[in-house]
């Protein structure tokens, strides 16, 4: 597709279920990003994958925060045990890979836990 | 640490009038600044970078910054505003050791009186 997609568009889960998003960046970025942004503030980072290898994941809150892009392309951001203060939008980005700054944004997932 | 401090959490502007969105920020070392545009169920976009070259940036739709290293300061000015700026912004500052791992600001959120 022309730009970064994300699905689904919108979750609502309640608190203690298991939750995945998915993002399919633009075709030939080799590096995709994760960030989470919560009402009224700016996004923050949460991973960042060169390739199929996270390059760097010190932006995951804790251990029921993980994100997988097992071929390189699709990336799969996936929470356990959801709980209320994960209720966020969560950006997915892509860019080339080429130290540029500029990361292509998706439209957000935005997830609600009850 | 690197962030970045947005002053102004909402600013008002007449269609046709200037427009100053200001931005601080904090770096042990020279920094890669950037202003992105969120618009309503909307992908962020980058509007402009500076990466150590002039330090007067200009980007899209009329907008400009001016890097100031003596006030530490990357302010996003437009001289005249137009409806369609209406949109949230947001003032990043970027680690480009290994990755791109870019730190927003809060974001100002722009309104337009016709």
């Amino acid at each position: 597709g022309a730009g970064v997609s994300q699905t689904p568009s919108n979750k609502v889960t309640e608190k203690g279920k298991y939750v995945e998003l998915r993002c399919d960046p633009i075709s030939g970025h080799t590096a995709l990003y994760w960030y989470r942004q919560s009402l009224g503030q700016g996004p923050e980072f949460l991973i960042y994958f060169q390739g199929t290898g996270a390059a760097d994941d010190s932006g995951l809150p804790n251990d029921r925060f993980f994100a997988v892009r097992p071929e390189g392309s699709v990336s799969t951001l996936k929470i356990q045990r959801t709980e209320r203060g994960d209720s966020a939008v969560y950006l997915c980005a892509s860019s080339s890979g080429l130290n540029t700054g500029e990361l292509f944004f998706g439209e957000g997932s935005r997830l609600t836990v009850l | 640490a690197q962030s970045v401090t947005q002053l102004d959490s909402h600013v008002s502007v007449s269609e046709g009038t200037p427009v100053l969105l200001r931005c601080n920020y904090s770096s042990s070392y020279s920094p890669s600044l950037f202003w992105y545009v969120q618009h309503p169920n909307k992908g962020l976009q980058l509007l402009l970078k500076y990466t150590s070259a002039a330090t007067l940036v200009k980007g899209i739709n009329g907008f400009e910054a001016e890097f100031k290293k003596s006030e530490t300061s990357f302010h996003l000015t437009k001289p005249s505003a137009h409806m369609s700026d209406a949109a949230e912004y947001f003032c990043v500052v970027s680690d480009f050791k290994g990755a791109q791992k870019l730190v927003f600001g809060q974001g100002t959120r722009l309104t337009i009186n016709p």
